[in-house]
């Protein structure tokens, strides 16, 4: 199992619908999440973080977490074409060689089409 | 927030060569990272630049195939040694602020051939 999961996509909605990208983790002592958003050939821009159980709200983004499923999405509002990009998320997890880092999802591809 | 500057942003490498990649900081930051992307793949940490210390490698990863310095709190620099085209990646340092590790350097596209 994969410590941290997305739906691979690629997602398609329509401009002005609202995106749901959906991440589950393994690591039960996770305590930070994240989603990043990546422009194709750009890197990696956090774009939203969660700490606790329920809803985050900023702007048309809202970050949901769900400690006891162990699952964290991401919804986006009235989607933009400019939303088109990959976005991964990010939980922040015990690794081989550290502490605790950031693991990252395989991200998922998400389109607005016009 | 943090800037952060890599350098070089892309380069075309002959196989057995090495790299070195550049990454600078405009404030001091007490974690560094680096990470690999692969093409069509999420982000994959290689190891985190300590300064005064060794770097700690994740799993896969070995100090002679990527050797990390990190002389002081803004500046770390990541080789590429003896490459093979199994090499060619995206590499990417970033840096933690609080409890984020929010910050990423522009990236260095790396072609072995």
């Amino acid at each position: 199992q994969k410590e941290v999961e997305q739906n691979s996509g690629p997602l398609s909605v329509p401009e002005g619908a609202i995106a749901s990208l959906n991440c589950t983790y393994s690591d039960r002592g996770s305590q930070s999440f994240f989603w990043y958003r990546q422009y194709s050939g750009k890197s990696p821009e956090l774009i939203m973080s969660i700490y606790s159980n329920g809803d985050k709200e900023d702007g048309r983004f809202t970050a949901q977490l769900n400690k006891a499923s162990q699952y964290v999405s991401l919804l986006i509002r009235d989607s933009q074409p400019s939303d088109s990009a990959t976005y991964l998320c990010a939980v922040n997890s015990r690794s081989f060689g550290s502490a605790r880092q950031l693991t990252f999802g395989s991200g998922t591809q998400l389109t607005v089409l016009p | 927030s943090a800037v952060i500057s890599q350098k070089p942003s892309r380069d075309i490498c002959q196989r057995g060569t090495s790299l070195t990649i550049q990454c600078q900081v405009d404030s001091q930051v007490t974690m560094m990272f680096w990470y690999r992307q692969q093409p069509g793949q999420s982000l994959t940490l290689i190891a985190t630049a300590n300064q005064g210390s060794e770097a700690t490698y994740e799993s896969g990863f070995v100090i002679d195939k990527f050797p990390i310095s990190r002389p002081n709190l803004t500046f770390s620099t990541l080789t590429v040694s003896n490459m093979s085209p199994e090499d060619s990646s995206i590499y990417l340092c970033s840096v933690r602020l609080d409890r984020v590790e929010a910050f990423f350097g522009q990236g260095t596209r790396l072609t072995v051939v």
